[in-house]
């Protein structure tokens, strides 16, 4: 299957810093790109849905200004968590479409704000 | 719209016992159906997914899932587990259109005991 690597793996950063986590489709072109947030023994809660060239579209009740998505290429978004506290601590984790519907998804990123 | 129901949070087996996670599905249109598989801190590996054709699909470790339109479930069986099936087991539908969201059943957690 087609492979999404997501850096860094685990971050760990001060309260009030920003954080920037990339999701790159290494064999495969990626026009729309998912970002998730998993808590503890939870399921996958979807963020945002960013767009190549566009807007993201970010589920209700995520804040637009906290989460930034940018998706300046076929094989790249990035997501930065803005002026990060404490309770943004979570596994973030992005995924990409393949071509017969399934999801592709990177190996998460652990995000620790002290 | 479409929801995914996983009854069982956690599912305890004794190794090479058979398994079965249960998962059931709403939508008012045609999806593909997946299972995914998630260890710990690391993110989802597709295990199998119906797209069209057989009801019965089969993944390459022994995991089986039979779609049943009538009772819209897509119930995810192992005849013999192994410690390695440790994991935690979500299971996905999604619309045709690539733009779809995903959605995530609650997972499942399987637990083996030697």
């Amino acid at each position: 299957g087609a492979v999404v690597s997501q850096h860094p793996s685990r971050v760990i950063c001060k309260s009030g810093t920003s954080v920037k986590i990339e999701c790159r489709s290494l064999d495969f072109q990626a026009t729309t790109m998912f970002w998730y947030r998993q808590f503890p023994k939870q399921s996958l809660m979807l963020m945002a849905t960013s767009n190549e060239g566009s807007k993201a579209t970010y589920e209700q009740g995520v804040e637009k200004d906290k989460f930034l998505i940018n998706h300046a290429s076929l094989t790249l978004s990035t997501l930065t968590v803005t002026s990060a506290h404490p309770e943004d601590s979570s596994f973030y984790i992005c995924s990409a479409g393949g071509t017969e519907g399934e999801a592709f998804f990177g190996q998460g990123t652990r995000l620790t704000v002290v | 719209a479409q929801s995914v129901t996983q009854l069982d949070s956690q599912v305890p087996v004794f190794e090479e016992a058979p398994v079965e996670l249960r998962c059931n599905y709403s939508s008012s249109v045609s999806v593909y159906l997946f299972w995914y598989v998630q260890y710990p801190n690391q993110g989802l590996q597709l295990l199998l997914k119906y797209l069209s054709g057989s009801t019965l699909v089969e993944s390459i470790n022994g995991f089986e899932a039979e779609f049943n339109k009538s009772q819209t479930s897509f119930h995810l069986r192992k005849p013999s587990v192994h410690i390695s099936d440790t994991a935690e087991y979500f299971c996905a539908v999604r619309g045709y259109s690539s733009a779809s969201k995903i959605i995530f059943g609650s997972g499942t957690r399987l637990s083996i005991r030697p």
